[in-house]
This record gives C-alpha cells, structure tokens and sequence, in this order.
C-alpha cells in the first residue's frame, strides 16, 4: 500500500456520459498530481495541484477538470466521454523535505467507455 | 513539449543476461528519474540523478545521467525474472512542477 488511495479501481460507462476519480494523497502531501496512461502508452501528465491551487497543466482536454478540495483530496471529473479516453487514470503525491522530489503514485483507476 | 524517448520499446530476454534501456530528450532536466511498473500497479520510484554524469548503483541495477543532463541509461546485471515490468524514465525541472514520462520500456525476463 503506497498510501494514496483512489477509487473507484475499476470504471465501465458509456460514451457522452460523465465520471468522477477521486484521489486520496499520502498523510502530510500537500501535491496531487493527474497522469493518464493509455494502452501500451507511457503516463501523460494532465494536471497538477498544491495545497488546493493548481499548480501545472499538462496535455488535459477542455472536457476533463479537476480539482484539490481543503482536506487536500483531489477529483478528476471527465465528461463528454469518447471511446479514446478509456485508459488507466493515476494519481500520486509529493512528499515535502526530503521527500520533495518523489512521486508516490495510487494504483490507478481503470476507465473503460463502451 | 518536453519529450523523452525510451529504447527499446520491449526486450525479452532470459534469466542471467544483461541489459541497457536508454532514455533520451533534446531538452535539459534538472534531474531525471527511473520508475518500474507492474501489472495492476502505479509507478514506483527506483532511483533519481540530477548531476551531469552522476552513476548511481542499485544492487543490479546501475543508472547514469549523461553529461549534458539530456538522457540516461538504466543498466541491468544478471537480470532476474522478478525485474520483469515496465521502465519509465521521467525528466523534471526545477520546482518539480511537471514530470514528464518517457515512452517506457516493457521488459520480460524469462527463467
């Protein structure tokens, strides 16, 4: 147990329909950060949010959001699903100190879109 | 866009062998790092380099930063079965505000 916790694990909907991730960083990690990873593909960056405020974007489309609530838990919502945007969806956290530079990641929702 | 090439894309390979993946951009990074993922799994953090030319040794495993801080290389002795899964590069800058992932690298190690 890496200590960030996402849910659901697994994720079946439609196309056109709307999703939320949820992620639950590591006691203390005050940074979230979004990766995509699609099929046989490495993990995109799509967002990343420190202490409630977003930080970095990366490749995230217009219909993806997100955001980091005072408990410093974070939601990815997706909406307007296609068929492309299923893939594992990871969130991981940023330790301060010395810890400032490590990545801790979840073990990752799986969304599949019929 | 930061961009950060792995090579090769898969190897298959057998117990006992030895085995370099290389990881390159044409941008600079700060630092870089190696992570290795399993089935079912998130990414878990093997090592990290930020100096130019820095090697540093994992047990088998031997990672270098090149010298102009733009690629590196993840070295394997004696591979095992248990090094199975898939190999991430990943450069930042500073401020760590965007790690970008390479392409990865699927490893198999048969017995």
């Amino acid at each position: 147990d890496s200590g960030v916790t996402q849910t659901p694990k697994h994720l079946i909907t439609a196309t056109g329909q709307r999703v939320t991730l949820r992620c639950s960083p590591r006691s203390g990690d005050l940074s979230v950060y979004w990766y995509q990873q699609s099929l046989d593909q490495g993990l995109q960056f799509l967002i990343q949010y420190y202490n409630g405020e977003e930080r970095a974007k990366g490749n995230i489309l217009e219909r993806f959001s997100a955001q980091q609530f005072p408990d410093l838990h974070s939601e990815l919502n997706l909406s307007s699903l296609e068929l492309g945007d299923s893939a594992l969806y990871f969130c991981a956290s940023r330790g301060t100190g010395s810890g400032a530079n490590v990545l801790t990641f979840g073990a990752g929702s799986r969304l599949t879109v019929l | 866009t930061q961009l950060l090439e792995q090579s090769p894309q898969f190897l298959s390979i057998q117990e006992g062998e030895n085995l370099t993946v290389y990881c390159n951009s044409s941008s600079v990074f700060s630092s870089l790092q190696w992570y290795r993922q399993e089935p079912g799994e998130g990414p878990v953090l093997l090592v990290t380099v930020v100096t130019g030319g820095e090697v540093k040794k994992l047990k088998r495993l031997t990672f270098q930063f090149g010298d102009a801080r733009k690629d590196s290389s993840l070295h394997i002795t004696a591979a095992q079965t248990g090094d199975t899964g898939l190999y991430l590069c990943a450069g930042t800058n500073t401020g760590f505000q965007k790690l970008v992932f390479g392409t990865g690298t699927r490893l198999l190690v048969s017995p």
